[in-house]
């Protein structure tokens, strides 16, 4: 079975640009969580849908918005691009319907240079 | 507010040598307990869980980990280290707060394993 795959795998914008980045969950599972990962915050959660319904959603600006499509494809869009944005992105999926009680499959992340 | 603490920001430990990465937890109820591994330039690996029952949970990489109630910790065990596991470990606890489904993670312990 194929893992989470993410697409793309590096990044590099510009201040006051927009992004979109992909992922696509293992085939069956219907849970997608989205985090941000930097050196100096860790791992943030940023939000969690399941059947295209957000969850649940983590103290970040809208800015930061996702979505996720009939087929469990999720994708996840950052608005007007900050230095602060520059992390690696991590998209998660499970078997079940929530990720607090279910193991999450991640995927290699998409690193985001915003310069 | 829930909280999940990895002490120890960096452990070296020499090959062959036993290993404990710690965790601690703040939470009213029983908490679903994980422990994932990220290696440089990957996602996160599940290495084990715990929802309930012994105590004592066996993982990948001949890794084990201890959910001790009344200390509020999962620690994670290896009685030999390779190379292979240096990474970096997080401890990730679920739980319900205030009706809400949370996953926190800690900041995660890197490991270093020296000849």
């Amino acid at each position: 079975k194929a893992g989470v795959t993410q697409t793309p795998r590096y990044l590099i914008k510009t201040r006051g640009q927009q992004v979109t980045l992909s992922c696509s969950p293992i085939s069956g599972h219907r849970s997608v969580s989205w985090y941000q990962q930097t050196p100096g915050q860790g791992l943030q959660f940023l939000f969690e849908y399941f059947s295209e319904t957000q969850r649940n959603k983590g103290n970040f600006p809208g800015r930061f918005s996702g979505r996720q499509f009939s087929n469990s494809r999720s994708e996840m869009n950052v608005s007007t691009l900050e230095l602060g944005d520059s992390a690696l992105y991590l998209c998660a999926s499970s078997a079940g319907q929530s990720s607090y009680n279910s193991p999450l499959h991640f995927g290699n992340g998409t690193r985001l240079t915003v310069t | 507010a829930q909280s999940v603490t990895q002490p120890d920001i960096h452990i070296t430990v020499s090959e062959g040598a036993s290993l404990e990465l710690r965790c601690n937890y703040s939470y009213g109820a029983t908490p679903y307990l994980f422990w994932y591994v990220q290696s440089p330039g990957q996602g996160l690996q599940l290495l084990l869980k715990y929802f309930s029952g012994d105590t004592l949970v066996q993982g990948i990489k001949g890794f084990e980990a201890e959910f001790k109630r009344s200390q509020s910790s999962f620690n994670l065990r290896k009685p030999s280290v390779h190379w292979s596991d240096a990474a970096e470990y997080f401890c990730a606890v679920g739980a319900l707060q205030g009706g809400n489904e949370k996953l926190t993670f800690g900041t995660g312990t890197r490991l270093t394993i020296i000849p």
